[in-house]
């Protein structure tokens, strides 16, 4: 059975911009959940989704956003970025359950400058 | 507040040695909970999770203790391998659909 994987796996922008990354859970699993990696904050969550319903959002901006799609996969989208939105952006999938098991993809590594 | 802390954010080990990594947390309502390692440009790695109705829970070659009354949890690593270097992170989870992870631990094994 394939993992959870995220594409891309690296990518570089300029303040301003707007990026939107990719999650494509495991097979079957319909809860997705998106976390923000930093060396300072350590890892916070962003939002989850399942079913293609938000469930929970944790406390970052607006710029941050996100989607799930019939299929289950999801993107999160981060507009007017910002200089500390560098990070590895993780997402899990699981089947849904609260106490399920969240398995993640390797990342998607963000360079703002 | 809340939150899910570990005691020492570094843990150098011989190899062989057993490893004691350990978790606490605030919250009360936190009743589940779960270990998750991860390696140099990997996402994190699910190791075992136990519930709070649960004092032990043992894998392979590791076991997870709970301690509700003083909020504390700990992962033992038996006989210690150099593979098992790595950041290890506890996380917790109320009554949401989302995981709060402690600022994780590296552990270092000396061959």
């Amino acid at each position: 059975k394939a993992g959870v994987t995220q594409t891309p796996r690296y990518l570089i922008k300029t303040r301003g911009q707007q990026v939107t990354l990719s999650c494509s859970p495991i097979s079957g699993h319909r809860s997705v959940s998106w976390y923000q990696q930093t060396p300072g904050q350590g890892l916070q969550f962003l939002f989850e989704y399942f079913s293609e319903t938000q469930r929970n959002k944790g406390n970052f901006p607006g710029r941050f956003s996100g989607r799930q799609f019939s299929n289950s996969r999801s993107e999160m989208n981060v507009s007017t970025l910002e200089l500390g939105d560098s990070a590895l952006y993780l997402c899990a999938s699981s089947s849904g359950d609260r106490t399920d098991t969240q398995y993640f993809g390797p990342g998607t590594r963000l360079t703002v400058l | 507040g809340e939150s899910v802390g570990l005691h020492l954010p570094t843990l150098s080990v011989q190899e062989g040695d057993n490893s004691i990594i350990n978790c606490a947390y605030s919250n009360s309502a936190s009743d589940y909970f779960i270990w998750y390692k991860q390696e140099s440009g990997k996402g994190p790695q699910f190791i075992i999770d136990i519930r709070s109705n649960m004092d032990k829970r043992q894998g392979q070659r590791v076991t997870v203790l709970l301690n509700k009354t003083v909020k504390h949890l700990s992962l033992q690593i038996a006989a210690t391998q150099p593979g098992d270097s790595a950041v290890y992170f506890c996380a917790e989870s109320r009554n949401d659909y989302k995981l709060s992870f402690g600022a994780g631990t590296t552990v270092t094994v000396r061959a």
